[in-house]
C-alpha cells in the first residue's frame, strides 16, 4: 500500500511565524505535490516537485516555499504565516501510472 | 483553458436510491480522468482512472464511465457509508499535477 504521511494533523500558529509542513512517502515516487483546500475553492496547487531538488510553482505559490532534499520528503514552508493561509494542506505523491496518492492532510489555523 | 466542472454540488439520497454524479471536462489531449472520494477532515482517496471514451471501471457500488466530454460516477443502491465528497480531476498542461473539480457532496440517509 502507498503511504503518504504528514507531520501534523492539526496546527495552530501565530501571524508572522515561520511554519514547516512535512510530507513523507515510502514508495520511491519521483513526483510530489502540495495543495491547499478551502471551502468553495476546491483543491489548488501550491508547488510540486518532479525530482529531488527540483520544484515548480503551482497556481498560488505566493507566501510559500518548498524544499526537497531527499526523494521521500517534500516540505512546505510558510515564510511568515498570515491569517489567509488558514486552510487544509494536502500533500500527494504520484506513481508511474500517474495516480496521485494523498496524505491525511494538515489543518492549519493562523491566529 | 482546461476546466473541470462537477454537478450537482450536493446530493441527498435515500439508502438504496441509485443516482449519478457528473464531471464535465475541457482539456486538450486527455491523459486520464481521475475519481477520488474524500471523507470530512481527511485526504482524498483514489478510486478510478479512466483513459479513453467508452471505458468503464467498477468498485463495489460505484461505476465510473467516460465519454469525450464528461464522466459519470454511478452509485447503485447506495449505503450511508457511501456518504462523502466525490472529486474528479484531469491532468494540468504541465502533465504532472491535477486540476480538480469542486466536488459533489453526497449524503445517503438510512
Amino acid at each position: 500500500d502507498v503511504k503518504v504521511t504528514q507531520s501534523s494533523r492539526y496546527l495552530v500558529k501565530r501571524t508572522g511565524e515561520k511554519v514547516f509542513l512535512e510530507c513523507v512517502q515510502d514508495m520511491d515516487h519521483e513526483n510530489m505535490f502540495w495543495y491547499r483546500q478551502d471551502p468553495g475553492l476546491g483543491l489548488r496547487l501550491i508547488y510540486f516537485s518532479y525530482d529531488v531538488k527540483m520544484k515548480e510553482k503551482g497556481d498560488i505559490p505566493e507566501g510559500y516555499s518548498v524544499s526537497r532534499e531527499k526523494k521521500e520528503r517534500f516540505s512546505l514552508i510558510l515564510e511568515s504565516a498570515s491569517t489567509n493561509q488558514t486552510s487544509m494542506y494536502l500533500c500527494a505523491s504520484r506513481d508511474r501510472e500517474e495516480t496521485q496518492y494523498f496524505g491525511p492532510g494538515t489543518r492549519l489555523l493562523v491566529l | 483553458e482546461d476546466q473541470v466542472t462537477q454537478s450537482p454540488e450536493a446530493l441527498r439520497l435515500q439508502e438504496g436510491e441509485s443516482s449519478s454524479l457528473n464531471c464535465s471536462y475541457t482539456v486538450s489531449g486527455l491523459r486520464g480522468l481521475f475519481w477520488y472520494r474524500q471523507d470530512p477532515g481527511k485526504g482524498p482517496e483514489f478510486l478510478f482512472t479512466l483513459y479513453s471514451a467508452g471505458e468503464e471501471k467498477e468498485k463495489e457500488r460505484l461505476k465510473a464511465t467516460l465519454t469525450k466530454k464528461e464522466s459519470f460516477l454511478h452509485i447503485t443502491a447506495p449505503k450511508p457509508e457511501d456518504s462523502a465528497t466525490y472529486l474528479c480531476a484531469v491532468h494540468r498542461p504541465d502533465g504532472y499535477a491535477l486540476n480538480f473539480g469542486k466536488g459533489t457532496s453526497l449524503l445517503v440517509t438510512p
